[in-house]
């Protein structure tokens, strides 16, 4: 168990809708990473939350958002699904900083699959 | 910008049988390399990681050397077991953008 979570576990909808998909970071990691697995496209790199704050932009559609609240959990809004979106998206945690020297470690949360029909 | 390149699949060992899944990257800092594993239906988990040129990071008997000079971070078991079986991920993180660019997988299968 890495301490990240996700919610929920699968998600079932049709083209056009919209969803929210959750995850909660390991206690005390500041930053949130959103990934998302497709069988075509490999595991890409969504967005990067630090605080709260938005940090880095990878290969995320403009119909899909993210935001990081106070208390540090994180969504992932995705609008106007098409078929293409169904996939894996998973949620990662980094504490940014651990005593004082500079890590990279990512922990994973389980993720969430989500299949549009 | 960066890249890693790995293996192609599927890897299909014996028990006892010697692993090794080539990893090479591209990068234009000093990054960091990671094994991460995937289990069947689970997320991915950190299997080791090495930050800088020579290190060796190990696990659960497997290692990667961090080797600048290839640029590669290969990952090797002396001895599979049934249950290493899963897809490997070889990923990077360069120093000015934390996300992790990942290589495309390789899948191990160890038969007993």
């Amino acid at each position: 168990d890495s301490g990240v979570t996700q919610t929920p576990k699968h998600l079932i909808t049709a083209t056009g809708q919209r969803v929210t998909l959750r995850c909660s970071p390991r206690s005390g990691d500041l930053s949130v990473y959103w990934y998302q697995q497709s069988l075509d496209q490999g595991l890409q790199f969504l967005i990067q939350y630090y605080n709260g704050e938005e940090r880095a932009k990878g290969n995320i559609l403009e119909r899909f958002s993210a935001q990081q609240f106070p208390d540090l959990h994180s969504e992932l809004n995705l609008s106007s699904l098409e078929l293409g979106d169904s996939a894996l998206y998973f949620c990662a945690s980094s504490v940014h900083h651990e005593q004082g020297v500079r890590t990279d470690t990512q922990y994973f949360g389980p993720g969430t699959r989500l299949t549009v029909l | 910008g960066n890249s890693v390149t790995q293996m192609e699949g599927p890897v299909t060992l014996s028990e006892e049988a010697f692993l090794t899944i080539n990893c090479t990257y591209t990068a234009t800092g000093y990054p960091s390399l990671f094994w991460y594993v995937q289990y069947p239906g689970e997320g991915l988990q950190l299997l080791l990681k090495a930050t800088k040129a020579d290190d060796k990071g190990s696990n659960k008997g497997f290692e990667a050397t961090y080797r600048k000079e290839t640029t590669s971070f290969h990952l090797e078991k002396g001895s599979v077991q049934v249950s290493d079986s899963a897809v490997y991920f070889c990923a990077l993180s360069d120093g000015s953008a934390r996300q992790l660019t990942f290589g495309s997988g390789t899948q191990l299968t160890v038969l007993p």
